[in-house]
C-alpha cells in the first residue's frame, strides 16, 4: 500500500514567520511531488512540484525533496494570515493503469497576525 | 488556456436516489481524468481515474460507477446513494507531459440524507 504521510496539525505560526510542512512517502519508484493548498470548502490549488533532489524557489515557498530519505518539505516565508489553510502533499508513481497521484491527508496551518 | 467545470456545485439527495455529476475539461486533449472524495476534515480518496475514452479504473469497491464518454467529459453515477456517499467531490485532470501535476475543478459538495 503507498501512503503519504503529513502531520495533521495543526501549526501555528506567527505573522512573518517560516512556516514549515513535512511529508513522507512509502514508494521509492515516485517521480513527481506535489503542494496544494486547500481554503475550507474549496477545491485544491497546485502551489509547487518538484522531481529532483534540492531545493525549489517560487516566491515566497520553498519545496524541498530529499529522495533518498523519502522526504518532501514545503518553506513558506514571511507567512501571512492569508496562508492559513490545509496544504497537501501529493505523490506521483506509474501504475499499470498510468499515473497515479497519491494525497497525503494534509496539514492545517494557522498563521497568527 | 485550460479549465475544468463541474456541477452541479451542491446537491442535496435523499438516501436511495440515483447520482450523475459531470466534469468537463477545456483547452486540452486525452487528459488523464480523476474522481476524489473528500469526507468532511479528511483526505482526498481517489474513486476513479481514466487515461482515455471508455477507459475507467476503479480504485475501491463501492456503489458508484464512472463513464467517460467523450475525451473531455468524464461523469460520476450511483443508482442509489447511500449515507455515507456524502462529502466534496472533486474532478481532476492530469497535464501528461514533464511534471504531471493535476489540476482540480470546483468540487461538488453532496449531502445525502
Amino acid at each position: 500500500q503507498k501512503e503519504v504521510e503529513q502531520n495533521s496539525g495543526p501549526l501555528s505560526v506567527p505573522e512573518g514567520a517560516i512556516a514549515s510542512l513535512n511529508c513522507t512517502y512509502s514508494d521509492r519508484g515516485s517521480q513527481s511531488f506535489f503542494w496544494y493548498r486547500q481554503y475550507s470548502g474549496k477545491s485544491p490549488e497546485l502551489i509547487m512540484f518538484i522531481y529532483s533532489n534540492g531545493d525549489k524557489e517560487d516566491g515566497r515557498f520553498t519545496a524541498q525533496l530529499n529522495k533518498a530519505s523519502q522526504y518532501v518539505s514545503l518553506l513558506i516565508r514571511d507567512s501571512q494570515p492569508s496562508d492559513s489553510a490545509t496544504y497537501l502533499c501529493a505523490v506521483n508513481s506509474m501504475n499499470t493503469g498510468g499515473f497515479k497521484t497519491i494525497f497525503g491527508a494534509g496539514t492545517r496551518l494557522f498563521v497568527k497576525a | 488556456s485550460q479549465t475544468i467545470h463541474q456541477w452541479p456545485a451542491t446537491l442535496v439527495q435523499p438516501v436511495g436516489s440515483p447520482l450523475s455529476l459531470e466534469c468537463t475539461v477545456e483547452g486540452t486533449s486525452n487528459p488523464n481524468l480523476y474522481w476524489y472524495r473528500q469526507a468532511a476534515g479528511r483526505g482526498l480518496q481517489l474513486l476513479f481515474y481514466s487515461v482515455g475514452i471508455g477507459q475507467i479504473s476503479s480504485e475501491v469497491p463501492q456503489n458508484l460507477s464512472a463513464s467517460r464518454p467523450q475525451d473531455r467529459q468524464f461523469i460520476l453515477s450511483s443508482k442509489k446513494l447511500l449515507l455515507s456517499d456524502s462529502g466534496f467531490y472533486l474532478c481532476a485532470w492530469m497535464e501528461t507531459g514533464h511534471s504531471y501535476e493535476q489540476y482540480f475543478g470546483p468540487g461538488t459538495r453532496l449531502t445525502v440524507t
